[in-house]
C-alpha cells in the first residue's frame, strides 16, 4: 500500500545535538511538508518542497534545516540552534485534488 | 493570515448519539477544506476532502458541509460510537500567492461514552 513512513517513532536528543528524522513516501507525490504539533496548538508548517531540489520556509523553519534530493525523500534535520524541539513532527504529502497525506509521526524530546 | 477555530475544544457524548463539530476560517480565498481524525500519540488519518467549489461530501457515518462565503465548515458524525473517540482536526489549504501547506484548527477531543 501506498503511504508515508517515519522514523523513527521516537528520538531523544541532547543538548547541543543535531538529529534527523526521516520521511519517505512511495505516493509519487511532487509536494512534501513538515508541520510540528505541540499540546494546546494546533499543527505548525516548518518546512515544505514542491518539488525536488527546492524548499520553502514556514511559519516556523529557524533551529531546522530540509532537504529534497529525492522525490520520495524529505528528511528534516533539528540544530542545536532549536531551543525548544521537544514536540510530535508530523511529515506529509500532498496529492491530487491537494489532498495531503500524513505519516505516523516522530516524538521527539530533549534529554 | 489565515486562522481556522473549532469548536468546540471538547465534547463527551453517550453512544448512539448524532453530533456535530464546527470549523470556521478568516479568509474565504481557500483550495480546499479536510477534516483529520488523530488517535493519541499517531499521525493524522484523513476523514473527508471538500474542493471549495463543493457543498458537502460523505463517508459512510460522517458528513462535512462547507460554506466557503461564510467561512463554516461543520462535521456531522451519525450514530456516534465508541471508536470514533479521537482529536478532530480541520484544516484549510490556501489558495494562490505562492503559499503553500495547510492552516489547522486546534482540534475538538471527543469523547463517546459506552
Amino acid at each position: 500500500d501506498g503511504g508515508i513512513t517515519q522514523s523513527p517513532k521516537y528520538l531523544f536528543r541532547k543538548e547541543g545535538q543535531n538529529v534527523t528524522l526521516s520521511c519517505e513516501q512511495n505516493l509519487n507525490h511532487d509536494a512534501m511538508y513538515w508541520y510540528r504539533q505541540d499540546p494546546g496548538q494546533g499543527l505548525r508548517l516548518i518546512y515544505y518542497s514542491q518539488i525536488v531540489n527546492d524548499f520553502q520556509k514556514g511559519d516556523i523553519a529557524e533551529g531546522y534545516s530540509v532537504s529534497r534530493e529525492k522525490k520520495e525523500s524529505f528528511p528534516l534535520t533539528v540544530t542545536s540552534a532549536q531551543k525548544n524541539p521537544t514536540a510530535f513532527y508530523l511529515c506529509a504529502s500532498r496529492g491530487t485534488r491537494r489532498g495531503y497525506t500524513f505519516g505516523s509521526g516522530t516524538r521527539l524530546t530533549v534529554v | 493570515k489565515q486562522e481556522v477555530t473549532q469548536i468546540p475544544a471538547a465534547l463527551s457524548v453517550p453512544e448512539g448519539e448524532n453530533l456535530v463539530l464546527n470549523c470556521s476560517f478568516t479568509d474565504s480565498a481557500i483550495y480546499n477544506l479536510q477534516w483529520f481524525r488523530q488517535d493519541p500519540g499517531k499521525g493524522l488519518t484523513s476523514l473527508l476532502l471538500i474542493q471549495s467549489s463543493q457543498r458537502e461530501q460523505t463517508s459512510g457515518r460522517l458528513n462535512a458541509s462547507l460554506d466557503k462565503s461564510s467561512g463554516r465548515s461543520t462535521l456531522y458524525i451519525a450514530a456516534s460510537q465508541p471508536g470514533d473517540s479521537a482529536t478532530y482536526l480541520c484544516a484549510v489549504s490556501v489558495s494562490g500567492g505562492g503559499a503553500d501547506g495547510l492552516t489547522f484548527g486546534k482540534g475538538t477531543h471527543l469523547i463517546i461514552q459506552p
